[in-house]
């Protein structure tokens, strides 16, 4: 079958450095997306990776290693608008995207 | 219109009843989907479609059905609701299949 797997809720401070973890077993693999979803609204597109490596936007970074079935999204200088949930979600070998249950993002002052 | 709307934003239905959930672009994107979404779960595709004048079943197609007869519309058909599809429903757009998919603000709906 196929999985992936995020924390369910994370914590974090204002003003902080946040990680979120994603692991991923899927049947082929196409590109890794990052979505926020702030609660009762859309996701919204944050980031893609395809390739092995770091992708920057502003503060919000993306990391992917297709070795070891995994990514995380780090959260730079965390502002309490940032209290989202945050999901991980991969392309499989069929071109539909995999959905992980989300992370939910607390920012405490 | 600008972007993907949804209609109608929530819904309270009869169990039996048939609903149809409509969803309308105006990126002039090809693919289309319909998701739900449930507490603990992760977005589940329901049904897509690739271009118009073509559609495709998802994880859960079950008790649901979808038509594409134009580039801009994707309605999704209740043909006679259960409880157990209650959820918050997204349509979401993107110009190919493998391409970003942008979502429309959702339909809660409750059937009872």
């Amino acid at each position: 079958g196929q999985n992936i797997d995020q924390p369910t809720e994370m914590t974090a401070t204002e003003g902080a450095i946040v990680q979120i973890n994603c692991t991923y077993q899927t049947s082929g693999f196409n590109g890794l997306f990052w979505y926020q979803q702030h609660a009762g609204e859309a996701p919204t597109f944050l980031s893609y990776n395809v390739l092995d490596g770091l992708e920057e936007k502003g503060r919000f970074s993306s990391f992917l290693s297709r070795s070891k079935g995994y990514s995380y999204l780090l959260l730079k200088e965390l502002q309490m608008k940032d209290s989202a949930s945050y999901l991980c979600a991969v392309l499989d070998s069929n071109y539909q995207l995999i959905w992980g249950a989300g992370t939910k993002l607390i920012i405490k002052p | 219109i600008a972007g993907i709307t949804q209609a109608p934003t929530s819904q309270i239905l009869a169990a039996g009843r048939r609903m149809t959930l409509r969803c309308t672009q105006d990126m002039r994107h090809n693919a289309m989907y319909w998701y739900r979404q449930d507490l603990g779960l992760g977005l589940r595709l329901i049904h897509y479609s690739n271009t118009a004048g073509t559609t495709g079943k998802g994880e859960v197609p079950d008790g649901y059905s979808v038509s594409r007869a134009n580039t801009d519309d994707f309605p999704l058909t209740l043909a006679s609701a259960v409880p157990s599809q209650t959820s918050v429903y997204f349509c979401a757009s993107s110009t190919k299949n493998t391409d970003t998919q942008y979502f429309g603000p959702g339909t809660r709906l409750t059937v009872l």
